[in-house]
């Protein structure tokens, strides 16, 4: 029963494009949701996180977009840089007090 | 500034062996978590903890026992290993629980059990 889905394993792109990195929920109760990277051979570090009342954050290079109603979230890196390459977790908490469930992660290459 | 440091990075175990999975953080952080990462799949947790004394049972509890003596250690120990045990473990600190405190992560161990 995976409630935080990533259907993409891999993605790839050229450097200075967008990078668009999905993941769906299914637990309609999720009200925070957060991005997080990483580096083979090193832990995962936070990238970004988004609140249910919003539906969209930026921090730079980086904007989450949250869908409520198709329960859909969306990562975007603009532009793509080849520093970016690592795999991407998304995950969802409930009632901002809960544990985080995340996604099985999409591998991101950016190509020079 | 070392934040979570997790000992050792890779381990083989034989079924049955035991084991401690070590983590130590500096950011006197309250609450500490264990999660394990199979291939292809999300970070599930483990066991948490919401302070020195207190520790909860996460998503996958079963074949792992935790303590919590001090703020800074949380070790993660595996009695009977099993097969299915064979994993990524990660421990991760925050200051306070709920998504809105960030999670950080240590580097994590390896663990095979042939």
């Amino acid at each position: 029963d995976q409630q935080v889905k990533q259907n993409s394993p891999s993605l790839s792109v050229q450097e200075g494009r967008i990078s668009i990195l999905n993941c769906d929920y299914t637990n309609s109760m999720f009200d925070y949701f957060l991005w997080y990277k990483k580096y083979p051979a090193e832990g995962p570090t936070f990238l970004i996180s988004i609140s249910s009342i919003k539906d969209k954050n930026e921090d730079g290079r980086f904007t989450v977009f949250l869908n409520k109603s198709a329960k859909h979230l969306s990562l975007h890196i603009v532009p793509s840089q080849p520093g970016d390459s690592a795999v991407y977790f998304c995950a969802a908490s409930e009632n901002q007090g809960g544990k985080l469930i995340f996604g099985q992660g999409t591998e991101l290459s950016v190509k020079p | 500034n070392a934040g979570v440091t997790q000992t050792p990075k890779f381990r083989i175990l034989k079924i049955g062996q035991s084991m401690t999975l070590q983590c130590t953080q500096d950011m006197n952080h309250n609450y500490m978590y264990w999660y394990r990462q199979d291939p292809g799949m999300g970070l599930k947790l483990i066991y948490y903890s919401v302070g020195a004394g207190i520790t909860d049972k996460g998503e996958v509890p079963n074949g792992y026992n935790v303590s919590r003596s001090t703020t800074e250690d949380f070790p993660l120990r595996l009695e009977l290993a099993a097969p299915s045990q064979t994993s990524v473990y990660f421990c991760a600190s925050s200051v306070r629980g709920g998504a809105k405190n960030i999670q950080y992560f240590g580097a994590g161990t390896r663990l095979s059990v042939l």
